[in-house]
C-alpha cells in the first residue's frame, strides 16, 4: 500500500529535551516536505527537500533541522523544543511541489 | 515569498446549497493551485487542483477557476451534502522556488 508514515503520532516532551519524529514514504517520491498546522494559521512550510541530500527552509524553519540520507525518509529534529513549537505536524511527499501532496497521518506535539 | 489569502474563513450552508471559498495569491510566477479537504482528525488530501494554463475545471459536484490577471482561484461545491462538512485549504505554488504556499483554511458545515 502507498503511504507516507510518521512516529510518534503523539508527543508530550519537556522544554529542552532533543527530539526525533520520522516520516516515510513507499512511492519513490522526489520531493518531501514538513509542515506544522496551528488554529487560524492553516499549514506552513517548515523544510523541503528536492531529493537525498537537499534539503531546503520554508516559511518556519527557526528551531527545526532536517536531513534527507535516504530517499524514503525525512526526519525532523528538534534540538531544543520550546512550548511555541506546541502543534500539530504533517510530513508530505510527491513527485515535486506542483504535484499532489501526499501527507502523513500527523503527529502531535506538546512541549511542556 | 508567495503569499495565499483565503476567505471566508468559516462557512455555513444548507444542505443542498452551493458554498464558494476563494484565495488570492500574489506571486505572479505561481503555477500550480491545489484544493485539499481536512476532515476532523484526519490528514488533508487533495480534492482538485489547477494549473494556469487552464482558466476552469471541474469533477462532479466540485469545480475550481482562476483568474490569473486578478491573482484570484476559487472552489465550488454544488448539491452540498453533510460529508461535505471539513476544513478546506487553499494552496499555490510551482513558480520559480519549490515551495507550496497554503492559506489559512476555511471551516465549510453543511447543516441538515
Amino acid at each position: 500500500e502507498a503511504q507516507v508514515t510518521q512516529n510518534p503520532r503523539y508527543l508530550i516532551t519537556v522544554t529542552g529535551k532533543k527530539l526525533t519524529v520520522t516520516c516515510s514514504q513507499n512511492m519513490n517520491h522526489e520531493y518531501m516536505s514538513w509542515y506544522r498546522q496551528d488554529p487560524g494559521l492553516g499549514l506552513r512550510q517548515i523544510y523541503y527537500s528536492m531529493n537525498v541530500e537537499v534539503t531546503d527552509k520554508g516559511d518556519v524553519p527557526e528551531g527545526y533541522k532536517v536531513s534527507r540520507k535516504e530517499k524514503r525518509n525525512f526526519p525532523l529534529i528538534l534540538e531544543s523544543p520550546s512550548p511555541n513549537q506546541t502543534s500539530l505536524y504533517f510530513c508530505a511527499s510527491s513527485f515535486g511541489p506542483p504535484r499532489e501532496q501526499f501527507f502523513g497521518p500527523g503527529t502531535r506535539l506538546t512541549v511542556l | 515569498g508567495e503569499n495565499v489569502e483565503q476567505h471566508p474563513s468559516t462557512l455555513s450552508v444548507q444542505e443542498g446549497d452551493s458554498a464558494v471559498i476563494k484565495c488570492t495569491y500574489s506571486d505572479s510566477a505561481s503555477n500550480y493551485f491545489p484544493w485539499y479537504k481536512q476532515e476532523l482528525g484526519k490528514r488533508p488530501q487533495l480534492i482538485i487542483d489547477i494549473r494556469s494554463n487552464v482558466g476552469e475545471k471541474k469533477d462532479q459536484r466540485i469545480a475550481v477557476t482562476l483568474n490569473k490577471t486578478a491573482k484570484h482561484f476559487s472552489l465550488h461545491i454544488t448539491e452540498t451534502q453533510p460529508e461535505d462538512s471539513a476544513v478546506y485549504f487553499c494552496a499555490a505554488g510551482g513558480g520559480g522556488g519549490n515551495k507550496l504556499t497554503f492559506g489559512t483554511g476555511t471551516q465549510l458545515k453543511v447543516e441538515l
